[in-house]
């Protein structure tokens, strides 16, 4: 099975800050990474899919970067609502599809 | 407006038996795979279990293969996860979603709203 392994943890930054969280793969899995959004309470929410490409509706800030092993979710500017736990998601093969551990976002 | 609606969590003592349903509220469910994710409390997103469109395929987590069975009735609509032999790990809120095609697509667009299964004597 793929192992994720994102990082880091947990993250403290002020609105306006860039923020960037990185996720790698045990093996190569092309592009075939996906990113979600969990607020508590609310359910997951789809922003990033095939490891670049924004879901529709979702703002123009949340981007995604990489292909292979390594990747990277960045928000280029943050905002109060952006507050949640994010992760990524690998979907090369068959399943498991694995998760990575999450991102805990706050704000300093 | 398309929704995934699910019911069937609960509490259930440890070692007895739980089915979670999801609906969803459009004619062509037979054309998504589908799955079950869970997120226990103060852990991640985790995978469970996904079957296909067909209902033919199906895979499951180690953590619950043996115990969940996933299926789903196409002229319903609507998607299971029968859950037996439950354990306190099994504690979390679990939710269905949607792929984006079929079983390897597994682009989880849309998503139920969760229910909560507690494990507990």
């Amino acid at each position: 099975d793929i192992q994720m392994t994102q990082s880091p943890s947990s993250l403290s930054a002020s609105v306006g800050d860039r923020v960037t969280i990185t996720c790698q793969a045990s093996q190569d899995i092309d592009n075939y990474l996906n990113w979600y959004q969990h607020k508590p309470g609310k359910t997951p929410k789809l922003l990033i899919y095939d490891a670049s490409n924004l879901e529709t509706g979702v703002p123009s800030r949340f981007s995604g970067s990489g292909s292979g092993t390594d990747f990277t979710f960045t928000i280029s500017s943050l905002q109060p609502e952006d507050i949640a736990t994010y992760f990524c998601q690998e979907y090369d093969d068959l399943p498991p599809f694995t998760f990575g551990q999450g991102t805990n976002l706050e704000i300093k | 407006e398309v929704q995934l609606v699910e019911s069937g969590g609960g509490l259930v003592q440890p070692g007895g038996s739980l089915r979670l349903s999801c609906a969803l509220s459009e004619f062509s469910f037979s054309s998504y795979a589908m799955t079950w994710v869970r997120r226990a409390p103060g852990k991640g997103l985790e995978w469970v279990s996904v079957i296909s469109g067909s209902g033919l395929n199906t895979y499951y987590a180690d953590s619950v293969k043996g115990r969940f069975t996933i299926s789903r009735d196409n002229s319903k609509n609507t998607l299971y996860l029968q859950m037996d032999s439950l354990r306190a790990d099994d504690t979390a809120v679990y939710y269905c979603a949607t792929h984006r095609g079929g079983l390897a697509n597994a682009i989880f667009d849309l998503w139920g709203q969760g229910s909560l299964v507690t494990v507990s004597s």
